[in-house]
């Protein structure tokens, strides 16, 4: 199994400030087809997740892009360029190079 | 707009059998009132806690795939005509109480050795979610 972690896994934020948070995987999740298969989601307070970026770093239909994604292999990286306060709720990573697997969440709040 | 709409709350005992379903509407056939060019994935959240793939469908290909710790008891079923998807979670435990999502993935299916492997990602609409409860 393709173990996930993420750091921090709590994140205070400023409103207008830039935020990022960090995932790694215990193996490449590099296919030898040139993707990486890291999904993040955002699972607001009460609310189903919601896809934020796939493939390391394409952003999904109608995300911000205050949002971006980078990273290969086995670090990646999510960006808030400026945060907003719609933006407080858990972040999660997932490789889907194997079965799927969640990092633990990053809770983020202002 | 493509949405998920899930069935209702459970109450189950422990060793009993739940069973979920989870109905596309809304968008055309092609872009995704069904699930013909989708794959379809659950998750669950116990409460609390973080977020668990259970397992997957391809409705195209008739492929399913489970988690390791969702193998033998579960079962997941996808019409791709309807656009309805079912996941049924058998020998319930307390552990399995709750919140379980249905989501629409893409997938890839890429051929390796003698037998095709399909990747689920971008779980792009998901279902308001479904708690079951095992007591």
């Amino acid at each position: 199994e393709i173990v996930m972690t993420q750091s921090p896994l709590y994140l205070p934020v400023t409103p207008g400030e830039p935020a990022s948070i960090s995932c790694k995987s215990n193996q490449s999740l590099q296919h030898g087809n040139g993707n990486d298969y890291l999904d993040w989601y955002l699972q607001k307070p009460g609310q189903s997740p919601q896809l934020l970026i796939y493939l390391g770093s394409y952003r999904a239909s109608g995300v911000p892009d205050r949002f971006s994604g980078s990273g290969s292999g086995t670090d990646f990286t999510l960006r808030i360029s400026r945060v907003e306060a719609e933006d407080v709720g858990v972040y999660y990573c997932m490789q889907a190079l194997q079965t799927p697997t969640f990092g633990q969440g990053t809770k983020v709040d202002i | 707009q493509v949405h998920l709409v899930q069935s209702g709350a459970e109450v189950k005992k422990a060793g009993s059998s739940v069973k979920v379903s989870c109905k596309a509407s809304g968008g055309s056939m092609d872009s995704g009132g069904s699930f013909s060019n989708f794959g379809v994935s659950w998750v669950r959240q116990a409460p609390g806690q973080g977020l668990e793939w259970m397992g997957g469908i391809i409705p195209l290909f008739s492929a399913t795939n489970y988690a390791h710790n969702f193998q033998g008891r579960m079962t997941i079923t996808a019409d791709k005509e309807t656009g309805i998807a079912h996941m049924e979670l058998s020998s319930l435990r307390s552990e399995d109480t709750a919140i379980y999502f249905c989501a629409r993935s893409e997938f890839e299916r890429i051929f390796r050795g003698r037998t095709y492997e399909f990747y689920y990602y971008g779980m792009n609409v998901w279902g308001q979610g479904t708690t079951v409860v095992v007591s």
